[in-house]
């Protein structure tokens, strides 16, 4: 069974930095194209980031250069790295694993953890 | 960016109708389109991919259709549970976008 558990939020504030962590089980993150979407409270999905297989990162115009995706093979976990936090940032974060259809990735997401809340606020 | 618009806001049908879900791209994403369902306090979980192939595990109440810049989501016999916002999504190219979703209210 595929279970993604997402760890890190908490109350920031504005300016400051936060890494969450996406701990895999049931498939190998380094395996995937492995992904965060957020959802700010009460409103609709955002994708935020994907990480391919090899170095290959795509971010979204709102968070680049201020968020880094990257993943740790030892501990099989994906991680987003916040910085410069913004009060708009504040969402429910969730990570995600690009669908295979047992040939190649297609960048929709069919695995998802629960989420955790992010909240930039002073 | 491709935008995704979603329509209706809200649909609000009776147990066994039909519903329509609309998803318009304001450019072609060829095929490449996809709908979630969401119900509160619970994560996405991807329905329809590639416009019309129904994810694992989904019944066939739920079909996709549609190519270019016109999408819709079919469910064909409405059941309680179905009550939930429906997202579209494109991966046609880069940044990846979601339309804002439509709620689907059962009566």
């Amino acid at each position: 069974e595929v279970q993604l558990e997402e760890s890190g939020g908490g109350l920031i504030q504005p300016g400051g930095s936060l890494t969450l962590s996406c701990a895999v089980s049931g498939l190998i993150v380094s395996a995937n194209y492995m992904s965060w979407v957020r959802q700010a409270p009460g409103k609709g999905l955002e994708w935020v980031a994907t990480l391919y297989t090899g170095v290959a990162t795509y971010y979204s115009d709102s968070v680049k250069g201020r968020f880094t995706i990257s993943r740790d093979n030892s501990k099989n976990t994906l991680n987003l790295q916040m910085s410069r936090l913004r009060a708009e940032d504040t969402a429910v974060y969730y990570c995600a694993r690009s669908y295979y259809d047992g040939s190649d990735y297609h960048n929709y997401f069919d695995y998802w953890g629960h989420g955790t809340l992010v909240t930039v606020s002073s | 960016e491709i935008v995704l618009t979603q329509s209706p806001a809200t649909l609000s049908l009776s147990p066994g109708e039909r519903a329509t879900l609309s998803c318009r791209a304001s450019q072609s994403v060829s095929i490449y389109l996809a709908w979630y369902q969401q119900k509160p306090g619970q994560a996405p979980r991807l329905l329809i991919y590639d416009t019309s192939n129904r994810a694992t595990g989904i019944p066939a109440r739920f079909s996709g259709s549609g190519s270019g810049t016109d999408f819709t989501l079919t469910i064909s016999s409405l059941e309680p549970e179905d009550s939930a916002v429906y997202y579209c999504q494109h991966r046609r190219t880069w940044p990846i976008t979601f339309g804002q979703g439509t709620r689907v209210e059962i009566k």
